[in-house]
């Protein structure tokens, strides 16, 4: 069964029209982070949360936003989505910091046209 | 930059033999690592992980060694089968350093031939 699941799995969005992902998780872990996934290169972290605690990544763009309404769902807001950010974006959980695994969705793709 | 890197980013190697993925890291602060497998179009999954107080662990058909001295990290995947073609991606983490996600290396594409 899916621990961590992502809505959708492909996404098409127009040029500047706001766009939002999904995650939601089954584990119950305190910590979600949201990764973007270019083609051919490794997962970059964008940011995370702590419970409700925030943390943004100090080279994330402003146009990419999050919110985490509660310890299952956490979103990731594109305000203006450029041709730039067609990207695969992962979801991934772990219990605390530090020594633990993360625990990745399927990933989103996106596309923007 | 990036503190985690690969040597290769392709390994080519035969059904059945065993392959070997190396992965360089510069943090010394790292405590604990990491190697995922993403097959095309999923997301990361978790293959094994070693801890800095260890040099080896070993898993089924994988062994993980870290080498702090070198700060390198190497996978070892024995009898290789056409399921293991994927990236494979290494992946620090430093318990001290506060609230930070995972940070991976370049990713090693290993191409299974029959």
């Amino acid at each position: 069964d899916a621990m961590v699941i992502q809505n959708p799995r492909y996404q098409v969005t127009q040029f500047g029209k706001p766009v939002t992902l999904s995650c939601s998780q089954t584990l119950n872990h305190n910590v979600m982070y949201w990764y973007q996934q270019k083609s051919s290169q490794a997962p970059k972290l964008l940011f995370h949360y702590y419970d409700k605690d925030f943390n943004n990544e100090a080279d994330t763009p402003d146009n990419f936003q999050s919110r985490r309404p509660n310890t299952s769902f956490c979103f990731l807001d594109i305000r203006s989505p450029g041709l730039g950010d067609a990207a695969m974006y992962l979801c991934a959980t772990s219990r605390d910091f530090g020594l633990l695994e993360a625990f990745f969705g399927q990933g989103t793709r996106l596309t923007v046209v | 930059g990036e503190s985690v890197g690969l040597h290769l980013p392709t390994l080519s190697v035969q059904e059945g033999d065993n392959s070997i993925i190396n992965c360089a890291y510069s943090n010394s602060a790292s405590d604990y690592f990491i190697w995922y497998k993403q097959e095309s179009g999923k997301g990361p999954q978790f293959i094994i992980d070693i801890r800095s107080n260890m040099d080896k662990r070993q898993g089924q058909r994988v062994t993980v060694l870290l080498n702090k001295t070198v700060k390198h990290l190497s996978l070892q995947i024995a009898a290789t089968q056409p399921g293991d073609s994927a990236v494979y991606f290494c992946a620090e983490n430093n318990s001290g350093g506060g609230a930070d996600g995972l940070t991976f290396g370049k990713g090693t594409h290993l191409i299974i031939q029959p």
